[in-house]
């Protein structure tokens, strides 16, 4: 079982729409959590933490549930310029500085 | 820009053969860590440097080697090239081993021939 698993998408939707991207974890252990975006053949960027409480980041939502060990993105009116991968990343504190990716989850928004 | 540079960008090596890549860290970070990601994957760890020191490792065979000099830039040498090494090769910096925030160079594309 991988240690991240995210939803295998791609997700195809029109400009506007409010799309949810889901991702689990393995490691009861682990303490941090974040979402980064992809764009293609480009590096990943840092989109938000993922705190237990739940927060939100303009059109942005993420949500953690420890006890189901799940996190969860939403985009709410979503724009041409979303069009990227979304990856679920997830750090273990005794693993130090290592951070575990899920395999991403591709997102296209049309116009 | 997160001021992580590597090089080179693209790089073309055929099977059996040995590749060094290069990162800069950002300014006031001691810590690197490389990653590899495939085609279609998320990245997955390969080791981190710290101070010098190989400071945890993926699981990644042994022809994966890196270094870290004094001023923290880090190579990362792969020997023996097989097929699957063709990949994204990303570094990231930051400011502690520990920190969750890990800032990505553009990466370096590997293709083995």
């Amino acid at each position: 079982r991988k240690e991240v698993e995210q939803d295998p998408g791609p997700f195809n939707v029109p400009e506007g729409a409010t799309v949810a991207f889901n991702c689990t974890y393995s490691n009861s252990a682990s303490q941090s959590f974040f979402w980064y975006r992809q764009d293609c053949r480009k590096e990943p960027k840092l989109l938000m933490s993922v705190y237990s409480s739940g927060n939100e980041d303009g059109r942005f939502t993420a949500q953690l549930n420890r006890a189901s060990q799940y996190i969860s993105l939403l985009i709410r009116d979503s724009k041409l310029s979303d069009s990227a991968t979304y990856l679920c990343v997830v750090n273990t504190q005794n693993q130090g500085g290592k951070l575990i990716f899920g395999q991403g989850t591709e997102l296209s928004v049309k116009p | 820009e997160t001021g992580v540079t590597q090089s080179p960008t693209h790089l073309i090596k055929t099977r059996g053969q040995q590749v060094t890549l290069r990162c800069s860290s950002q300014s006031g970070h001691n810590t690197v860590s490389w990653y590899q990601q495939a085609l279609g994957q998320g990245p997955q760890f390969i080791f981190q440097y710290y101070r010098e020191e190989e400071n945890g490792r993926g699981n990644f065979p042994p022809r994966f080697s890196g270094l870290q000099f004094p001023n923290y830039s880090s190579e990362l040498n792969v020997n023996a090239l097989e097929l699957d090494d063709s990949a994204l090769y990303l570094c990231a910096s930051s400011q502690a081993p520990s920190t969750d925030t890990q800032y990505f160079g553009p990466g370096t594309r590997l293709t083995v021939l």
